[in-house]
Formats: structure tokens, C-alpha cells, sequence
């Protein structure tokens, strides 16, 4: 019954790894966002994505890649990790049209090493 | 693009007093402004949104006011409890397609017994 699932909750990793986060939503939701938490807790945009389209790209290096298959889907996929990258990386959906809440998937903890 | 400030950045208050956080935004199209609550290493969760037509609005211990020509809208915890202790954030948005959402840096509330 989850409404936002991502996988998985913990990774950790070596630098110059290649990692991905999977983000699955199944409230019908329109729409579907990448943030990250930095150790600040400052939540910050990466990616939107309206029905499997990029809407919002937002300054983020682009060894980050995120991949929409349909618009349940939303997955992002890191490559040549480095130390900063180490933070929470939360997905979320909404029904943008309504222009309502965005619920969020539990995070998924990225650790560098 | 939409620019949000919150205060204070920390908020302790004592049990069973009030708790009150600001924020402050710079596109006068937005309008949805939700508040979440992130509890430690929780995802962030809705705890009461106001939309642009509104001016106030209240669920129990809960109220935000908006200030449309000011672009300011603030979040009143009354009788507050050691539960209440959280991480809140506000946001504003833009809803149609492509919604975005921009959060606030964030309040850490604590209540203190």
C-alpha cells in the first residue's frame, strides 16, 4: 500500500562507483521529482518530470541521470560518485494539474566512501 | 525562479506554548504553499497547505495565514508538545503543468518538557 516506494533505503558505496535509485508511485500521480538532502537538511530540486517528460533540470552535474520508462516511474542513476554526493535523495509525485501536496518516498541514504 | 526564506532556523519552545515559523516568497504566481514536518530520518509529511485564495486556515492545534501582497504565509503551532518536535519545512508552488516545488532551508522545532 505504499503510495512513494524507492530503493534502496541505505547504499554504500565507493568513490568513481556507478549506482542507481529505483522510485515507484502508485497514486496516478502526474508528476515526479528527484531532491536531495544535504547533512543541512536543505531540500533541494534536481529533476521534475511531467508524464515521462523532463521538466525541471536544475543545476545538477550530469553524471546524474534520471530515467522516467512510464509515469508511475521515476528512477536516477548516478555515475562516478564522489564524496559530495553523499546525502538523502528523496523522491516524490503529485497530481500537478490539481496542484496539490507532493508525497514523498522514505529517502534513500547515500554514502560515499 | 521562486526563492523561499524561512525563520528562525531554530525554534525551542516550552511545552504547552506556541511556536511560530515564517516564510517569505518571490513569485507572485505561486500559489500553493504546503508545510511539512520531517521527524528524524523520516520523510517529510504534509501537515496543513493554504492556496492563494485563502487567507487563513486552521486543523486543531494547527493554523497558516497567507499575506498575498506581502508574499509571506506563517505556520502557528499552538499548545505545543514534546511531539511536535520536527524539522518543518514550507514551500511554495506553482501548480499546472510542471509543478514545482520550492522548499523553505527549514525550522528545527523543539519542545521542550
Amino acid at each position: 500500500d505504499t503510495a512513494v516506494s524507492q530503493t534502496p533505503k541505505y547504499l554504500v558505496t565507493q568513490m568513481g562507483n556507478d549506482k542507481s535509485i529505483k522510485c515507484e508511485q502508485n497514486l496516478g500521480h502526474d508528476t515526479m521529482y528527484w531532491y536531495k538532502q544535504d547533512s543541512k537538511k536543505f531540500l533541494k530540486i534536481m529533476f521534475s518530470y511531467n508524464n515521462k517528460e523532463l521538466i525541471i533540470n536544475e543545476t545538477v552535474p550530469n553524471r546524474f541521470s534520471p530515467k522516467s520508462p512510464d509515469k508511475a516511474h521515476l528512477n536516477l542513476h548516478i555515475n562516478s560518485l564522489e564524496l559530495g554526493d553523499s546525502a538523502v535523495y528523496f523522491c516524490a509525485s503529485s497530481q500537478a494539474k490539481v496542484n496539490t501536496e507532493a508525497f514523498f518516498g522514505q529517502g534513500t541514504r547515500l554514502t560515499v566512501v | 525562479g521562486e526563492n523561499v526564506e524561512q525563520h528562525p532556523s531554530t525554534l525551542s519552545v516550552q511545552e504547552g506554548d506556541s511556536a511560530v515559523i515564517k516564510c517569505t516568497y518571490s513569485d507572485s504566481a505561486s500559489n500553493y504553499f504546503p508545510w511539512y514536518k520531517q521527524e528524524l530520518g523520516k520523510r517529510p509529511q504534509l501537515i496543513i497547505d493554504i492556496r492563494s485564495n485563502v487567507g487563513e486556515k486552521k486543523d486543531q492545534r494547527i493554523a497558516v495565514t497567507l499575506n498575498k501582497t506581502a508574499k509571506h504565509f506563517s505556520l502557528h503551532i499552538t499548545e505545543t508538545q514534546p511531539e511536535d518536535s520536527a524539522v518543518y519545512f514550507c514551500a511554495a508552488s506553482v501548480g499546472n503543468y510542471g509543478q514545482n516545488f520550492v522548499f523553505g532551508p527549514g525550522t528545527r522545532l523543539s519542545v521542550l518538557p
